[in-house]
């Protein structure tokens, strides 16, 4: 157990339709990145957080957004879905961020979305 | 951008067989990391490295960084089931603020 935890673990859905991936960091962990990772795929990162604002920014498609909100837990949202973004979504946090020091990331279990 | 090339894609090797995998990046990394990943599981951090030619192990595990600091290596000693997973390196580029990961090679085993 890596501490982080992500809601919901399946979320079976249809095109066009819009969800919400909600991420809570490890305890006392400041920064949140998301991921994305289809089939046999690598991980393609998406977003990062830092204390509330972002960081960097990924391959993340205009119809996805994120934010981390002051309790630093942070929430992706993905709108106008297509079959193609069926995947398994990670979260995950680390301490710091680049290079302020530990940027151990720890990650959830994912959720995994299926677009049909 | 950064980017960072793992290869092989896929191995396969007979339980007891050592295992090799590389990574590659296109600038010189301020760190490197190796995670992880067990089928239907969630990386999991293994290892950090930081300076030029830094060798580290743990057990079977033996991490290697370049003297350029662009390329990196994880070397496994006579594999187990256990070792079955992808192992995914991802790289600090120095001046950059996000780790870039390869696209990871998965290892099976045969027993």
């Amino acid at each position: 157990d890596s501490g982080v935890t992500q809601t919901p673990k399946h979320l079976i859905t249809a095109t066009g339709q819009r969800v919400t991936l909600r991420c809570s960091p490890r305890s006392g962990d400041l920064s949140v990145y998301w991921y994305q990772q289809s089939l046999d795929q690598g991980l393609q990162f998406l977003i990062q957080y830092y204390n509330g604002e972002e960081r960097a920014k990924g391959n993340i498609l205009e119809r996805f957004s994120a934010q981390q909100f002051p309790d630093l837990h942070s929430e992706l949202n993905l709108s106008s879905l297509e079959l193609g973004d069926s995947a398994l979504y990670f979260c995950a946090s680390s301490v710091a961020w680049g290079l302020a020091g530990n940027n151990e990331q720890f990650f959830g279990p994912g959720t995994r979305l299926t677009v049909l | 951008g950064q980017q960072v090339m793992q290869i092989p894609q896929y191995q396969h090797v007979q339980e007891g067989e050592d295992f090799t995998t590389y990574c590659n990046s296109s600038t010189t990394l301020s760190n490197i990391q190796w995670y992880k990943q067990r089928p239907g599981g969630h990386p999991v951090f293994l290892i950090q490295l930081v300076k030029s030619g830094e060798v580290k192990k743990q057990k079977r595990l033996t991490f290697q960084f370049g003297e350029a600091k662009k390329n990196s290596s994880l070397h496994i000693t006579a594999t187990q089931t256990t070792d079955v997973g992808t192992y995914f390196c991802a790289g600090l580029s120095q001046g950059a603020q996000k780790l870039v990961f390869g696209q990871g090679t998965r290892l099976t085993i045969n027993p």
